[in-house]
């Protein structure tokens, strides 16, 4: 039963447009989102979170977006730079007094000069 | 340097044998959680431990077991081991451990081979 699902495997977009990554979720209880990014050999790194009180979270060229009554975010980097090409994860969190996130399988995005 | 250490990075091992798998988490992180990522697949959950208890299970399968030491440290056992069981496998820790605390550390990863 996949909770999170982030259903583009890859994405690809020129340099200094905007990328858009989408994810899905399905359990009602996940009351905070959160956005990993991972280069290879690297573990994955926190890059941008949203509470579920809020519809929207910016961080400089980062802005998650949430919808909860699709129970859907999506992630906009504006503008799109070739470093930002790594694997993107969404994750959530749910209301039950641990830490444990539930990932999805990641979009990989690529960034052309 | 993300300040949460894996070690092994790499590990080939053949079918049926046992490893372990460590973590040193972030100075001052309590918490430790492991996931698994295999090809094409996301991040799996397989165990959380706060302060050297159990706090979450995942997916975890019964060959699998893990533990977390007094200097917080923890171990990943996996035997009787599958080519299935092919993967890599993060460790992650954070400072608290409860739904209020997000944000996890991930270490680099160990990459199992089993063959």
């Amino acid at each position: 039963d996949q909770q999170v699902k982030q259903n583009s495997p890859s994405l690809s977009v020129q340099e200094g447009r905007i990328s858009i990554l989408n994810c899905d979720y399905t359990n009602s209880m996940f009351d905070y989102f959160l956005w990993y990014k991972k280069y290879p050999a690297e573990g994955p790194t926190f890059l941008i979170s949203i509470s579920s009180i809020k519809d929207k979270n910016e961080d400089g060229r980062f802005t998650v977006f949430l919808n909860k009554s699709a129970k859907h975010l999506s992630l906009h980097i504006v503008p799109s730079q070739p470093g930002d090409s790594a694997v993107y994860f969404c994750a959530a969190s749910a209301r039950d007094n641990t830490g444990k996130l539930i990932f999805g399988q990641g979009t990989t995005l690529q960034v052309k000069p | 340097d993300s300040g949460v250490t894996q070690t092994p990075k790499h590990l080939i091992t053949a079918t049926g044998q046992r490893v372990t798998l460590r973590c040193s988490p972030r100075s001052g992180d309590l918490s430790v959680y492991w996931y698994q990522q295999s090809l094409d697949q996301g991040l799996q959950f397989l165990i959380q431990y706060y302060n050297g208890e159990e706090r979450a299970k995942g997916n975890i399968l019964e060959r699998f077991s893990a533990q977390q030491f007094p200097d917080l440290h923890s171990e990943l056992n996996l035997s009787s081991l599958e080519l299935g069981d092919s993967a890599l496998y993060f460790c992650a820790s954070s400072v608290v451990g409860t739904g209020n605390d997000y944000g996890y550390t991930f270490g680099s990863g160990t990459r199992l081979t089993v063959v």
